[in-house]
């Protein structure tokens, strides 16, 4: 249990919708950051949230976007979805005394 | 060349051996490593840290570190089936304080 949550656990959404993924960080942890993990591959650095400003953005096009709020927890947002957009989403939080990334149980979306 | 680089695998280790599990990555300023564990259709999961050249073990797990070969490896010993996961290797650039991931190396310990 890494006190990091994310909702919803899976996601069925149709090329072309919208998606909003939730996470709620570690008590303690002020930076969040996104992964998209592919079947097979390792997870892909999406962009990283410090204190509700980006800090940091992977190769990733502008539809991805995100917010923090003042709790600290999350939210990833994928406009305008592709199939290609099917994976396991992951959210993960830092900021505690050291830097280790613990991550929440994942959100699972299908694009169909 | 990919920032962080692991063989995939399926790596096949007899119940009771040593598992070694290894890794390198392209930016000589990280500063920390980490290795998780991943079953499938779960989240990775933290097993080990290290921020120091040499060795560092904790209980079956060792993790070795060699900056100047940018190299990290993993070791579990007494092998036992419940090991059978994905191990990611994880690195935290030392520029911008974001961790990058490996594609992860798959173990498969045998019975």
């Amino acid at each position: 249990e890494t006190g990091v949550t994310q909702s919803p656990t899976h996601l069925i959404k149709t090329r072309g919708q919208q998606v909003t993924l939730r996470c709620s960080s570690q008590s303690g942890h002020n930076t969040v950051s996104w992964y998209q993990q592919a079947l097979g591959q390792g997870p892909q650095f999406i962009f990283q949230y410090y204190r509700e400003e980006e800090n940091g953005r992977g190769n990733f096009p502008p539809r991805f976007s995100g917010l923090q709020f003042p709790n600290y927890s999350s939210e990833l947002n994928v406009n305008a979805l592709e199939l290609d957009d099917s994976a396991l989403y992951l959210c993960a939080s830092t900021g505690g005394t050291g830097d280790e990334a613990f991550f929440g149980q994942g959100t699972r979306l299908t694009v169909v | 060349q990919k920032e962080v680089e692991q063989n995939s695998g399926p790596l096949s280790v007899p119940e009771g051996a040593i598992a070694s599990l290894n890794c390198t990555y392209s930016d000589r300023g990280s500063q920390s490593f980490f290795w998780y564990r991943q079953y499938s259709g779960k989240s990775p999961e933290l097993i080990m840290f290290i921020y120091s050249n040499g060795d560092k073990e904790d209980g079956r797990f060792t993790a070795q570190l060699n900056k100047a070969s940018q190299y990290v490896s993993l070791l579990i010993r007494d092998s036992q089936p419940s090991d059978s996961a994905t191990y990611l290797c994880a690195v935290n650039r030392g520029g911008d304080d974001k961790i990058i991931f490996g594609k992860g190396t798959r173990l498969h310990i045998l019975p």
